[in-house]
């Protein structure tokens, strides 16, 4: 079945540092990916839908010059966490509609930001 | 707006019983309902969605439009259903999907 593939799956970082998350989607095009956070055990919280070939849309509350978006191609969407403090340290986690089952997930990246 | 609402963040059950975990809606259009499910340490996997109408491990769930529900159920738990289950709601199209609270099964032996 169709496969998005998420690097990296763990990553510390100072804060003040930028992180880049990737989601690359394996045997399918993504023209659409979905990220979300997690927090510890709470839900998958939508933060921004990227669409390949033009900007991010963002929901409510959610900062677009912190946590900036690229979708360049049709197989890769990153997200990249800018200046990040430790309020950021979560769990990322991005998804994508394959036609298929209807939505495939990446494997998470766990930040922690010390 | 879209909401989902899982009103048990924890539901526990002995092997054997009947289980229900609980989803109800907010969509103003035609939603797709879906049903993942986590276990430890793994990635959200499809457990099934309403218009496939399946049977998977032996959980279904019906889409109630009346009472804007989508409640899983299997009529006999086992020990491997312990999880954490999320109702999901999108719009028609491949749309931004939109996840419960989740709730946390636990099946005790």
């Amino acid at each position: 079945g169709a496969v998005v593939s998420q690097h990296p799956s763990r990553v510390i970082c100072k804060s003040g540092t930028s992180v880049k998350i990737e989601c690359r989607s394996l045997d399918f095009q993504a023209t659409t990916m979905f990220w979300y956070r997690q927090f510890p055990k709470q839900s998958l919280m939508l933060m921004a839908t990227s669409n390949e070939g033009s900007k991010a849309t963002y929901e409510q509350g959610v900062e677009k010059d912190k946590f900036l978006i690229n979708h360049a191609s049709l197989t890769l969407s990153t997200l990249t966490v800018t200046s990040a403090h430790p309020e950021d340290s979560s769990f990322y986690i991005c998804s994508a509609p394959d036609g298929l089952e209807g939505y495939t997930f990446g494997s998470g990246t766990r930040l922690t930001v010390v | 707006a879209q909401r989902v609402t899982q009103p048990e963040k924890l539901l526990s059950v002995f092997k054997g019983a009947p289980v229900e975990l609980k989803c109800n809606y907010s969509y103003s259009g035609s939603p797709e309902l879906f049903w993942y499910v986590q276990y430890s340490r793994q990635r959200l996997q499809l457990l099934l969605r309403h218009i496939s109408r399946e049977s998977i491990k032996g959980f279904t769930a019906d889409l109630n439009k009346g009472e804007t529900s989508f409640h899983l159920k299997k009529p006999f738990a086992q020990e491997e259903d312990s999880a954490m289950y999320y109702c999901a709601l999108s719009g028609r199209g491949a749309q931004k999907l939109v996840f419960g609270q989740g709730t946390r099964l636990t099946i005790n032996p």
